[in-house]
């Protein structure tokens, strides 16, 4: 069971370089989201998307694109990192609509740094 | 932001003692989920509550919902030193927020 699939893991990044965050689910869920994870701020949604397809803005969209173009995967692109950006960065997908109460699968975790 | 806000932020207690945590929020919501976080891991799901309950069971997890002061409780009874870890209520609107977590240290 692979579940969630994140890479990669550790990375860093010069400001103003851009870079691709890979997220994959073998689960066919519908729902895949990305967080940030801030010390005291908890996780911060940045993009989700509810279908192949479909996208849209969470809470800190600014900075960052995403695409779904098949149900199993859903890249976060950075498109030119700023110092600001640095975070351990979630993926998560559930079945349907975080909504409807199905729980959320997180994957491990990406830790960028931008210096 | 519509992030919840769990309190404490930490918590230290012995084994054997109970932990109780809180989480409001400030919108309607359809459920509450309560998520653990391992240090230097994803989180994983440990109860939901549906807006139309008001207290939950789990094993040794308690947890209660209170719409009207849009508050919830995580009681984690007899805890062990396994249960050292951060604690996140997430609700939803139109999408899941999470709130900022209780760091929970529980020694033996």
């Amino acid at each position: 069971n692979a579940g969630v699939t994140q890479t990669p893991k550790f990375q860093v990044l010069k400001t103003g370089q851009s870079m691709t965050l890979q997220c994959a689910q073998d689960m066919n869920h519908e729902y895949m989201s990305w967080y940030r994870q801030d010390p005291g701020m908890g996780l911060r949604l940045i993009h989700y998307s509810v279908g192949a397809g479909i996208t849209d803005q969470g809470e800190v969209p600014n900075g960052y694109n995403v695409s779904r173009s098949t149900t199993e995967d859903f890249p976060l692109r950075l498109l030119s990192a700023a110092p600001s950006q640095t975070s351990v960065y979630f993926c998560a997908s559930s079945y349907a609509l975080h909504s409807s109460g199905n729980t959320i699968y997180f994957g491990e975790g990406s830790w960028l740094t931008v210096v | 932001s519509q992030q919840g806000e769990e309190d404490p932020q930490a918590l230290s207690i012995q084994e054997g003692e109970n932990a109780t945590m809180n989480c409001s929020y400030k919108t309607s919501i359809n459920n509450l989920q309560w998520y653990r976080q391992n240090s230097g891991r994803g989180l994983v799901h440990l109860i939901l509550i549906r807006s139309n309950e008001r207290e939950k069971h789990s094993g040794r997890l308690r947890v209660t919902l209170d719409t009207s002061k849009k508050s919830s409780s995580l009681l984690i009874t007899a805890s062990r030193a396994a249960d050292t870890a951060s604690y996140f209520c997430a609700y939803n609107n139109n999408d899941m927020r999470f709130g900022a977590g209780t760091r929970l240290t529980v020694k033996p």
